[in-house]
């Protein structure tokens, strides 16, 4: 199985920061990453597949970047809105996998 | 317009079998490159993955939980059923089924659309 290790698992910031989450492959994965925002009670949101496509209607401030084991999801200027958590996945390979994910708290 | 909807039972006992239907609309699982799949998440944790089913039947599980998994589709209701077989209090979680979009130019693939997910308590 590949393993997905998310850093930091706990995040506290400010609106109008700048924010980067790490996702880790155990192996490569070419660019078959996607990332997901999920607020309580909800099912989560695509954000971002392919590493770095940014899905339909998503907010410019985020963006993807990576390929391989070592992918970023950057938050350009944190807005209310965002503060969430958030997860990678995995769909190179089966089972697919999804990251521990990240809280994003307010500071 | 892509929408699913996970149903099911809210509560059901430690060993017994549960059974979840995901209803969609907005495509048709006939489609070549179309599948569905089903995502799980106890309380406070993380998302696990747990099975899909592809347009042409084929299916893949979870290698951890697969001894007790069964995925089928049902293409004249446009519904997808999972089962689990000897249920335990650990498997307490909201259960999520989504649509697995195929990109045939790109090859991307990624679960574009999910439901709202349903809150199963395993306990006695």
């Amino acid at each position: 199985d590949i393993q997905l290790t998310q850093s930091p698992s706990f995040l506290s910031a400010s609106v109008g920061d700048r924010v980067t989450i790490t996702c880790r492959a155990s192996q490569g994965i070419s660019s078959y990453l996607a990332w997901f925002q999920q607020k309580p009670g909800k099912a989560p949101k695509l954000l971002i597949y392919a590493a770095s496509t940014l899905q339909s209607g998503v907010p410019s401030r985020f963006s993807g970047s990576g390929s391989g084991t070592e992918f970023t999801l950057t938050i350009s200027s944190l807005q209310p809105e965002d503060f969430a958590t958030y997860y990678c996945q995995q769909l190179n390979s089966y089972p697919l996998t999804f990251g521990g994910g990240t809280k994003v708290e307010i500071k | 317009q892509i929408t699913l909807k996970e149903s099911g039972p809210t509560l059901v006992k430690p060993t017994q079998t549960l059974t979840l239907t995901c209803t969609f609309s907005g495509f048709s699982l006939s489609t070549s490159g179309v599948s569905v799949g089903w995502i799980r998440q106890p309380p406070g944790k993380a998302l696990e993955w747990l099975a899909l089913v592809y347009w042409d039947d084929d299916k893949r599980y979870s290698p951890s939980l697969k001894s007790r998994l069964t995925i089928t589709k049902d293409t004249s209701k446009n519904q997808v059923v999972l089962t689990m077989t000897k249920m335990d209090p650990v498997d307490t979680a909201t259960y999520y089924c989504a649509h697995r979009h195929y990109d045939i130019l790109t090859g991307s693939v990624y679960f574009d659309y999910w439901g709202q997910g349903t809150l199963v308590t395993v306990s006695s």
